[in-house]
């Protein structure tokens, strides 16, 4: 089955510190991917639309410069918090789309970033 | 904008009792919805999709547009079926072919089957 993984599982930075999420889709090329964002004990709220080779497009609400997102491969995408605040702590889960007519998303596993 | 209501937090049933998850939604338009499966330490999957209308491990969906819901239900619920169940709704982008697009989740329903 299609597998999608992230990297770090788990991540500590200090504030004002910039930090690297990596989704990567392992058998299959992903044409879109997304970024999820989840406070605990909290539903996923989609944060951006990852196409490959062009430019993101964000949710009403995220901020682009904060959240930069780069798509330079069928099989990864980059999340890059910038300037990161405490705020900024949360679950961060991405989803990849094989095909623009394919209806399914597979999700990684979530990465954990605590900002202190 | 659209939005996905999930009214029940937490949902306790015996073993071999019937199942019920509900799930509403608010779209102008009409979307495509699924319910995602998350088991303990696992991460989210598809568990259904209303276009396919199939019943995978004995769950269904039926989507009603007039009252705007599309419940998950399991005649007998099986201790294997305790997870965090979460509605989503899609709304593909005109001339895409159908496709899914980013989804709106409700808060999720965690099902607790006793035994």
């Amino acid at each position: 089955g299609a597998v999608v993984s992230q990297h770090p599982s788990w991540v500590i930075c200090k504030s004002g510190t910039s930090v690297k999420i990596e989704c990567r889709s392992l058998d299959f090329q992903a044409t879109t991917m997304f970024w999820y964002r989840q406070f605990p004990k909290q539903s996923l709220m989609l944060m951006a639309t990852s196409n490959e080779g062009s430019k993101a497009t964000y949710e009403q609400g995220v901020e682009k410069d904060k959240f930069l997102i780069n798509h330079a491969s069928l099989t990864l995408s980059t999340l890059t918090v910038t300037s990161a605040h405490p705020e900024d702590s949360s679950f961060y889960i991405c989803s990849a789309r094989v095909g623009k007519g394919s209806y399914e998303q597979y999700f990684g596993p979530g990465t954990r970033l605590t900002v202190t | 904008a659209q939005r996905v209501t999930q009214p029940e937090k937490l949902l306790s049933v015996f073993k071999g009792a019937p199942v019920e998850l509900k799930c509403n939604y608010s779209y102008s338009g009409s979307p495509e919805l699924f319910w995602y499966v998350q088991y303990s330490r696992q991460r989210l999957q598809l568990l259904l999709r209303h276009i396919s209308r199939e019943s995978i491990k004995g769950f269904t969906a039926d989507l009603n547009k007039g009252e705007t819901s599309f419940h998950l239900k399991k005649p007998f619920a099986q201790e294997e079926d305790s997870a965090m169940y979460y509605c989503a709704l899609s709304v593909a982008p005109f001339g895409s072919g159908g496709g899914a697009d980013g989804l709106t989740f409700g808060k999720g329903t965690h099902l607790i089957i006793q035994p």
